[in-house]
């Protein structure tokens, strides 16, 4: 099983509709967790922390499951600007690798 | 404010050609990270600074490859010999300490020919 594993999509989806990833990872010990995007032929970007009771920032929603060791993140009313790739981040893995473990990213795609 | 920066922005060298890739990172970020994304892949890690002091090199691909941080500040990933499996995008990261969220350069797209 890898570290961190996401669903690599595409994810296809009109506009308006709600979509939602879900990332796993392998290592208990992990102790926090992130989201990024990573728009074509840019670099990654910081989109949302992940914490415990899980979080919103306007049309997104980010929440962790410790127990079945996996984040989530939602986003409502999608819109044509949220067309990238999204990398959930663990860290905390365990000392090798600074700490810190990219998921491969999943692809959304934004349609009219 | 001043983000991380890395030089050049591309880069097209021959097979064989040895390249240097630079990396300015945030002032006063301790840690720096180098990855190698391939296309259509998540960034995959090569290796770890903190300070000048290189922690972790596990994902360098070869001995080919080589990182520096001398005076904990500016980082350069040096490739020898290039092969057409170098061609990626290399990205350079930094955080203000350690189990920070990553902070990116727009990376060195690199075409070995």
């Amino acid at each position: 099983r890898k570290e961190v594993e996401q669903d690599p999509g595409p994810f296809n989806v009109p506009e308006g509709a709600t979509v939602a990833f879900n990332c796993t990872y392998s290592n208990s010990a992990s102790q926090s967790f992130f989201w990024y995007r990573q728009d074509c032929r840019k670099e990654p970007k910081l989109l949302m922390s992940v914490y415990s009771s899980g979080n919103e920032d306007g049309r997104f929603t980010a929440q962790l499951n410790r127990a079945s060791q996996y984040i989530s993140l939602l986003i409502r009313d999608s819109k044509l600007s949220d067309s990238a790739t999204y990398l959930c981040v663990v860290i905390g893995y365990g000392g090798s690798q600074g700490n810190l473990i990219f998921g491969k990213g999943t692809k959304l795609s934004v349609k009219p | 404010g001043a983000g991380v920066s890395q030089s050049p922005r591309y880069k097209v060298a021959k097979r064989g050609q040895d390249v240097a890739l630079r990396c300015d990172p945030i002032s006063g970020h301790v840690s720096l990270f180098w990855y190698q994304q391939a296309l259509g892949q998540g960034p995959e890690f090569l290796t770890y600074f903190q300070n000048e002091a290189q922690l972790d090199k596990s994902g360098l691909p070869s001995d080919r490859f080589f990182a520096e941080r001398p005076e904990g500040s500016v980082s350069t990933l040096k490739i020898q010999r290039t092969q057409q499996e170098d061609s990626a995008v290399y990205l350079c990261a930094s955080s203000p300490q350690q189990n920070s969220p990553l902070h990116f350069g727009n990376g060195t797209r690199l075409t070995v020919t």
